[in-house]
């Protein structure tokens, strides 16, 4: 069964700090790496996907996550944190057998930036 | 990008009613949508797999009479919760996957339900 751990559960920096969000995988197989953002009471936006080929990849908002296969990692990063960035984040995992359609989610880390 | 939208947003019911919320693929077709449950500060739990045309599949320990799923057309998927009680209060967010799109689900803005 797959799998997904974000270790931190809330992470504070200050707005310009730099931003690593962890997350780890279990899975089997190929896996397809989601990384979403939930502002309260709002629904899911994604941020960036991998499924295959380049293992940094880029997405919205300046964030990229890269994709270590041999730490089992999916790590999202941001160079600068604006005060916009305070959210939840999910990071995903689905299954190459069905094009990532069924996610299974890690817990979510929340984000506070500081002024 | 493709736009999953939900209504309502909010909803407030009495204990024993039912309730239904929308899941409707704006500007695509989806053969496939989903039901995400998510409690306060936690993560999205999977409950159902709804498809059009046929029934939905649910997830281990999702009772599929308390949660009536039915999937009429491309565009819609709705979610039924029947005799609604306190402990059915929550956030429930659809996704659907653009046919034409490669792997990406959109997710709708979610519906907050709460049964007094």
């Amino acid at each position: 069964a797959q799998s997904v751990t974000q270790p931190d559960i809330h992470i504070t920096v200050s707005e310009g700090a730099s931003l690593e969000l962890r997350c780890n995988y279990s899975y089997g197989a190929t896996p397809y790496l989601f990384w979403y953002v939930q502002s309260p009471g709002q629904g899911l936006q994604l941020l960036l996907k991998y499924f295959s080929g380049d293992t940094l990849v880029q997405g919205i908002k300046g964030f990229e996550a890269e994709f270590k296969r041999s730490q089992s990692s999916f790590n999202l990063r941001k160079p600068s944190v604006h005060w916009s960035d305070a959210a939840e984040y999910f990071c995903a995992v689905g299954s190459a057998n069905n094009a990532g359609n069924m996610l299974t989610f890690g817990g979510g880390t929340r984000l506070m930036v500081k002024p | 990008g493709a736009v999953v939208s939900q209504h309502p947003s909010r909803v407030i019911c009495k204990s024993g009613t039912s309730v239904k919320i929308e899941c409707r693929s704006l500007d695509f077709q989806a053969t496939t949508m989903f039901w995400y449950r998510q409690f306060p500060k936690q993560s999205l739990m999977l409950m159902a797999t709804s498809n059009e045309g046929s029934k939905a599949t649910y997830e281990q320990g999702v009772e599929k009479d308390k949660f009536l799923i039915n999937h009429a057309s491309l565009t819609l998927s709705t979610l039924t919760v029947t005799s609604a009680h306190p402990e059915d209060s929550s956030f429930y967010i659809c996704s659907a996957r653009d046919q034409g799109m490669t792997g990406e689900l959109f997710f709708g803005e979610g519906s907050r339900l709460t049964v007094l």
